[in-house]
């Protein structure tokens, strides 16, 4: 399976500031995801990274609060805009090699706190 | 919004007894998936399902693909310590793309 760092892996922000996430594989994959993990709460998608053009949003989520970039086969960014508390969460991004014959796999999380 | 249902919410069971929980749906899924996740880490892929009624093991783990496609369940045997966390069920209509999670199911094993 893919190894998938994150960075950062925790932050503690301040509202309305903007925080970047990094998500990097250490091969191409066809598909990379990001999804949000409330605290205590399950994990919910909020886009898939496509490269080369727009991310496509779930319900719910919006390209000006979470802007993404996928500008190859390894790497994407996440932007949670203009923080509030509520966004303090896990955000996590997936790959997944389509026609591989693999399934999806998980980087560790980036621990976001909102104050 | 969630449509898989996984129960348990919480297990506390002791060391060396089986643990078992399902998820269920009114959906069908063509993939079902289930993963662990430790505090402070991202989810961690144990077992996928890829044919209704197969049936797979990954050394203590077994998980089942219903027939109907609509629900699994996740046996876990002789638990020892290390199988604390919490256990996620996960659907993919497709046979590739978004996954939808279940509650999860949070494990605890006492000596």
């Amino acid at each position: 399976s893919a190894v998938i760092s994150q960075k950062p892996s925790r932050d503690i922000c301040q509202r309305g500031t903007s925080l970047t996430i990094q998500c990097q594989v250490d091969s191409q994959v066809t598909m990379m995801f990001w999804y949000r993990q409330q605290p205590g709460q399950s994990l919910t998608l909020i886009a898939t990274a496509n490269q080369g053009s727009e991310a496509t949003y779930e319900s719910g989520f919006v390209i000006d609060k979470f802007p993404i970039s996928r500008p190859n086969l390894t790497f994407s960014t996440l932007t949670v805009s203009n923080m509030s508390p509520e966004d303090s969460s896990i955000y996590l991004c997936s790959v997944e090699d389509k026609g591989a014959g693999e399934t999806q796999y998980f980087g560790p999380g980036t621990r976001l706190l909102v104050l | 919004g969630q449509q898989l249902n996984q129960s348990p919410q919480s297990m506390f069971i002791q060391e060396g007894e089986d643990v078992s929980m399902n998820c269920t749906s009114s959906s069908i899924f063509n993939t079902w998936l289930w993963y662990k996740q430790d505090p402070g880490e991202g989810p961690v892929l144990l077992i996928a399902l890829y044919k209704a009624g197969e049936l797979t093991s990954n050394g203590r783990l077994t998980a089942q693909f219903g027939i109907t496609r609509k629900d699994s369940f996740l046996n876990i045997s002789a638990s020892i310590p290390s199988d604390v966390g919490i256990y996620f069920c996960a659907g993919q209509r497709g046979s590739w793309g978004k996954l939808q999670f279940g509650a999860g199911t949070q494990v605890v094993v006492t000596p």
